[in-house]
């Protein structure tokens, strides 16, 4: 089965800083990547996705970049605030079957 | 409201009793989904459904059933439960399989004594 593996699993940033997570995938027929938001006891939420046939996709202050030879893909959030504090995970798929990464605790100190 | 629900939101439970959590979405989703999530291990999926009576295995299905009889609802069942089944499980429903947004319920918070 696939293998996605997210780097790092802790990140503090100060407020107004860059942050950057990447995850790794296997399976070269993952077509569909998307990050999720979960904010402490409060379900997964979706902030971005991207398809295998784009390179970069961006919306507002979050940006997702995709290496489909590298088979990579980070997320990248400028300007951090507090309320960006939060566990983010990335997902691939082929279609069918999902597959996570195992987490980034992001903290963002004001 | 567009909403994936799921009940109950806490259980506790002693080893070997059947149960059941159900799961509930009012988007007509074709697709739906359970994910269990342990710390350090992220979410996994346990079984989905690409529609009305088509389900198949995720990455961890041992110990665990499902069933979609109806489009809006996927329940899981367990039917032996124990203690490593304890964990906060999670059910998902997107518009179809593929690039799709997936919509996640408020979990259920499960305890296996």
């Amino acid at each position: 089965g696939e293998n996605v593996e997210q780097h790092p699993s802790t990140l503090s940033v100060q407020e107004g800083d860059s942050a950057v997570i990447k995850c790794t995938y296997s399976d070269s027929a993952s077509n569909y990547f998307p990050w999720y938001k979960q904010e402490l006891g409060k379900r997964p939420q979706l902030i971005i996705d991207i398809r295998s046939n784009v390179g970069e996709k961006k919306d507002q202050r979050i940006a997702v970049t995709l290496n489909k030879t590298a088979k990579h893909f980070s997320l990248h959030i400028t300007e951090t605030q507090p309320e960006d504090s939060a566990v983010y995970f990335c997902a691939v798929t082929t279609g069918n079957q999902f597959y996570f990464g195992t987490g980034t605790s992001l903290t963002v100190i004001p | 409201e567009a909403q994936v629900t799921q009940n109950p939101r806490y259980l506790i439970t002693v080893t070997g009793k059947k149960l059941t959590v159900t799961c509930s979405q009012n988007m007509n989703h074709e697709y739906m989904s359970w994910y269990r999530q342990d710390p350090g291990l992220g979410l996994r999926q346990i079984y989905y459904s690409m529609n009305v009576e088509v389900t198949d295995k995720g990455d961890v299905p041992e110990g665990y059933k499902v069933s979609r009889k109806e489009k809006r609802n996927f329940p899981l069942i367990l039917e032996s439960p124990s203690p490593n089944q304890t964990s906060l499980y999670f059910c998902a429903s997107s518009f179809a399989r593929g690039p799709y947004e997936q919509y996640f319920g408020p979990g259920t918070r499960l305890t296996v004594t």
